[in-house]
């Protein structure tokens, strides 16, 4: 199970909104609903952000959305803060031989 | 939320033999939740290693999965790892994380620990 596609780095201004994608293929992103986000800042434990392609867990800002489409997954942050400055990895469930695939991160800087 | 802690030698030589243990606290092993194990070698991004239910059930990376062994300690709260014949690409920091079972997202993380593979 190859580890999902994402771009490297993003960056923006604050105030602005960036999205991040993460590409997969029909046998993980495609099919199925199951795709998390994290946040993750340096020498720190990964931070849960979106679960299930949308949901955010309590306590997440609103300034973060997940949608998808098809094979590709895309986290916005949107209003871009400081403090939104972290990598950010998709994870998703991949079915019974290999249950979870993460990508390969993106690093959001702030400008 | 539960709050996990990983433990363990920091240092093993290679050919050698990976072994942590996480620590479950504010809640219990016996849980319906799946206790696993993810790594990221320095630098890099973050590889699913595998999990195991309090019962004795485990599902393993494929790529790791002949030198992988989980347990569960009932008694103790807490989940192992071991992971034999380790060579300079095994170190990494190993956190381990929880996901509840019938959901697929890991709500909890410990801190993590670094394993470094040298003589």
């Amino acid at each position: 199970q190859s580890a999902l596609t994402q771009p490297a780095s993003v960056s923006g201004s604050p105030g602005q909104s960036i999205t991040i994608s993460c590409t997969g293929t029909g046998n993980d992103v495609g099919a199925y609903n199951l795709v998390s986000w994290y946040q993750q800042y340096p020498g720190k434990a990964p931070k849960l952000m979106i679960y299930e392609v949308y949901k955010r867990p309590s306590g997440v800002s609103i300034r973060f959305s997940g949608t998808k489409s098809g094979n590709t997954a895309s986290l916005t942050i949107s209003g871009l803060q400081a403090e939104d400055e972290a990598h950010y990895y998709c994870c998703s469930y991949a079915g019974l031989t290999t249950p979870y695939v993460f990508g390969i991160g993106t690093t959001v800087t702030v400008l | 939320q539960v709050q996990l802690q990983e433990s363990g030698p920091g240092l093993v030589k290679p050919s050698g033999t990976l072994s942590l243990t996480c620590d479950v606290s504010a809640g219990s092993i016996t849980n319906s939740q799946w206790w696993t194990w993810v790594r990221q070698p320095p630098g890099k991004g973050l590889e699913w290693i595998g999990e195991i239910y309090h019962r004795g059930h485990t599902n393993y990376n494929p790529s790791l999965k002949s030198r992988i062994t989980m347990s569960v300690d009932m008694s103790k709260d807490h989940f192992s790892l071991r992971l034999t014949s380790v060579t300079a690409a095994d170190t990494a920091v190993y956190y381990c994380a929880t996901h509840r079972d019938g959901y697929n997202f890991f709500d909890s993380w410990g801190q993590g620990a670094l394993v470094t593979v040298s003589s």
